[in-house]
């Protein structure tokens, strides 16, 4: 069974852009959480699509939105990019929402 | 505040030798602890998870153990490897509350040859 897939790996924009990523969860997972990991935070919770509705929603200013289609794919979306949104940003997924998440390989952001 | 601290920040030792990390956490209730290894870049991998119950749960050359009464979990790395070389976190679930996981900042292992 395929692992949780996230695109693209990474990304270079520049301040003031916006942002798409994509996250595949594995297959009959339906519950994706986003997750932002820099070096000094660790991770940090941004929010959580579970049969398309989002659930749970970190401390993230509204720039940081996020969608689930109706095949549980997600993407999150971050408008007016900042330097400090440079991060990790982790997908995980898991079968309902009380399950093991399982994370995937990460989108390495760069704000220049 | 349900807070997750991790010590120490970094550590180095040499290849075949023990360590033990540590995880003081204050969140309570909880329903379960977990212990993920991640490699530079990468994604996190679960390596224990043991519920508010258990005392001890091994997954090869890891061993984390847990002591509810003092809110501390420990994680064991037996004869090391330069493939453990990683950063280790430390994750605990609230059974209340607004976030489903607590993570702490984790521990960033290197071995060495």
């Amino acid at each position: 069974k395929a692992g949780v897939t996230q695109t693209p790996r990474y990304l270079i924009k520049t301040r003031g852009q916006q942002v798409t990523l994509s996250c595949s969860p594995i297959s009959g997972h339906r519950s994706v959480s986003w997750y932002q990991q820099t070096p000094g935070q660790g991770l940090q919770f941004l929010f959580e699509y579970f049969s398309e509705t989002q659930r749970n929603k970190g401390n993230f200013p509204g720039r940081f939105s996020g969608r689930q289609f109706s095949n549980s794919r997600s993407e999150m979306n971050v408008s007016t990019l900042e330097l400090g949104d440079s991060a990790l940003y982790l997908c995980a997924s898991s079968h309902g929402r009380a399950n093991e998440q399982f994370f995937g390989p990460g989108t390495r952001l760069t704000v220049l | 505040k349900n807070q997750v601290e991790q010590s120490p920040q970094s550590l180095i030792i040499l290849e075949g030798k023990n360590c033990t990390l540590q995880c003081n956490y204050t969140v309570s209730p909880f329903s379960n602890l977990r212990w993920y290894k991640q490699d530079t870049g990468r994604g996190p991998v679960s390596l224990t998870i043991m519920t508010f119950s258990e005392n001890t749960k091994s997954n090869g050359r890891y061993t984390a153990t847990l002591d509810a009464d003092t809110k501390q979990s420990s994680l064991h790395i037996t004869a090391s490897q330069l493939s453990d070389s990683a950063s280790y976190i430390c994750v605990v679930s609230p059974t209340s509350g607004t976030y489903k996981y607590i993570f702490g900042t984790g521990t960033r292992l290197k071995v060495l040859a």
